[in-house]
């Protein structure tokens, strides 16, 4: 079965570029009509998308962050990743990877999520 | 900014049954776009409990059951257990922004 395993420096200063990779194994992330995405969570507080990536390199951002977000994939590494520049505290929460699919009628749903990377943005 | 509309906190007695709404708008719910529904355990990732509104992944149980109903969603638990007890997220997809949404969330307690 799919998993999918988040990495990256855990403390960036502000001004930074934060940078994250997930990593999939147990399936081919070129395989399937899939998009990956990042999301993030503040402590204490709800889940925010940020972006996603179709195996094309094709990517759609959350307006929010459009500015400052990439996110990259690598299909000969299996992993996909994510930059978010110009970092504040604001920036600072659990980051999560999943896996999306498309719903049988209309929609997308994240249906295999990584464990998630915890990022805090301080000097 | 979430742009789906949970109550904070829900709760009840083992064995009640609780429920979740989820309200969003016409460029999200009401476009017809299908919401689904996320438990987070306290300091885990969130897992998937229903997409398109009604169907559970395999090894979810049936105590957990969804429905929709105009530009709302809604979860319902049946038979609360202690192991319930966690965070919940609606999920859809808003053409306005052309990109995911979730709730804002509701803490479950079992009491």
């Amino acid at each position: 079965q799919v998993q999918l395993q988040g990495s990256g420096p855990g403390l960036v200063k502000p001004s930074q570029t934060l940078s994250l990779t997930c990593t999939v194994s147990g399936g081919s992330i070129s395989s399937g009509s899939f998009y990956w995405s990042w999301i993030r969570q503040p402590a204490g507080k709800g889940l925010e998308w940020i972006g996603r990536i179709y195996n094309s390199g094709s990517t759609n951002y959350n307006p929010s962050l459009k500015s400052r977000v990439t996110i990259s994939v690598d299909t000969s590494k299996n992993q996909f990743s994510l930059k978010l520049s110009s970092v504040t505290a604001a920036d600072t929460a659990v980051y999560y990877c999943a896996r999306v699919l498309a719903s049988n009628s209309r929609g997308y749903y994240m249906d295999v999520w990584g464990k998630g990377t915890t990022v805090t943005v301080s000097s | 900014q979430s742009v789906l509309t949970q109550p904070p906190s829900v709760s009840g007695a083992p064995g009640q049954r609780v429920t979740i709404s989820c309200t969003g708008s016409s460029s999200n719910i009401g476009a017809g776009y299908d919401v689904h529904w996320y438990q987070q355990l306290p300091g885990t990732a969130p897992k998937l409990l229903m997409y398109g509104y009604s169907n559970r992944p395999s090894g979810v149980p049936d105590r957990f059951s969804g429905s929709k109903s105009g530009t709302s969603a809604s979860l319902a638990i049946t038979g609360l257990q202690a192991e319930d007890e966690a965070d919940y997220y609606c999920q859809s997809y808003d053409s306005s922004l052309s990109g995911y949404v979730f709730g804002t969330g509701t803490k479950v307690t079992v009491l």
